[in-house]
């Protein structure tokens, strides 16, 4: 499976949108970018994951590059609740297992 | 309330002593997962099963043992804890073992060995 980057942290007004970054230019034609967070003391969460194409849910918005070697995830209006860490996650069509980097430390602040 | 639910939630346990943590989802998922969490907050495949057929196996001791009675249900047991053991375990579970799924979790076993 293709290795992540993201910046360790980030800090985010509340209500704002938190732009959250992942580089992965390793990337192959048949992995997908898969998006989870932890909040503090809880497991994993799955956000949103996509192929190539942009998506959206009603957590967040998932916008990747033409040429897939990065993306973005965006909260639109963050809030207090969605301080967590970030993992942003490239895995192959067909893999189970998911693995986890150091992720994003994302703080929502009043 | 459907979800991936974990006993007990938390463990502590001397060194030598052999304990078992059990993991139940009522997702109708058919793969089940054992991560573990070390206290530098790296999360890591352990296992996973598939209707009960183990097909993935990291490199664990073979002190950790998992079990699945049933596709519902993915037990851990290990065997003569050790110091290092100690972590957060979290279960999951997706609906098959393609990769497309998204995973759901439990809300995680702490696990301190003293």
């Amino acid at each position: 499976d293709a290795k992540t980057t993201q910046p360790p942290s980030m800090d985010c007004a509340e209500g704002r949108a938190a732009n959250l970054p992942c580089n992965h230019s390793t990337i192959s034609g048949n992995e997908y970018v898969y998006w989870y967070r932890q909040i503090h003391s809880q497991g994993p969460q799955y956000i949103i994951h996509g192929l190539k194409n942009n998506e959206t849910n009603e957590m967040a918005s998932l916008i990747i590059t033409e040429d897939r070697k990065s993306s973005t995830l965006i909260l639109p209006h963050a809030t207090l609740r969605d301080t967590a860490v970030y993992y942003c996650i490239v895995k192959s069509g067909t893999a189970s297992k998911l693995t986890f980097g150091t992720g994003t430390r994302l703080q929502v602040t009043l | 309330d459907t979800a991936v639910s974990q006993t007990p939630k938390y463990l502590v346990t001397q060194m030598g002593n052999d304990k078992s943590i059990k993991c139940e989802q009522n997702l109708g998922h058919d793969t089940m997962y054992w991560y573990k969490q070390d206290s530098k907050k790296f999360l890591k495949i352990m296992f996973s099963y598939n209707n009960k057929e183990l097909i993935i196996n990291e490199t664990v001791p073979n002190r950790f043992s998992p079990k699945s009675p049933d596709k519902a249900h993915l037990n851990l047991h290990i065997n003569s804890l050790e110091l290092g053991d100690s972590a957060v375990y979290f279960c999951a579970s997706s609906q098959d073992r393609a990769g497309s799924y998204e995973q759901y979790f439990g809300p995680g076993t702490r696990l301190t060995v003293t």
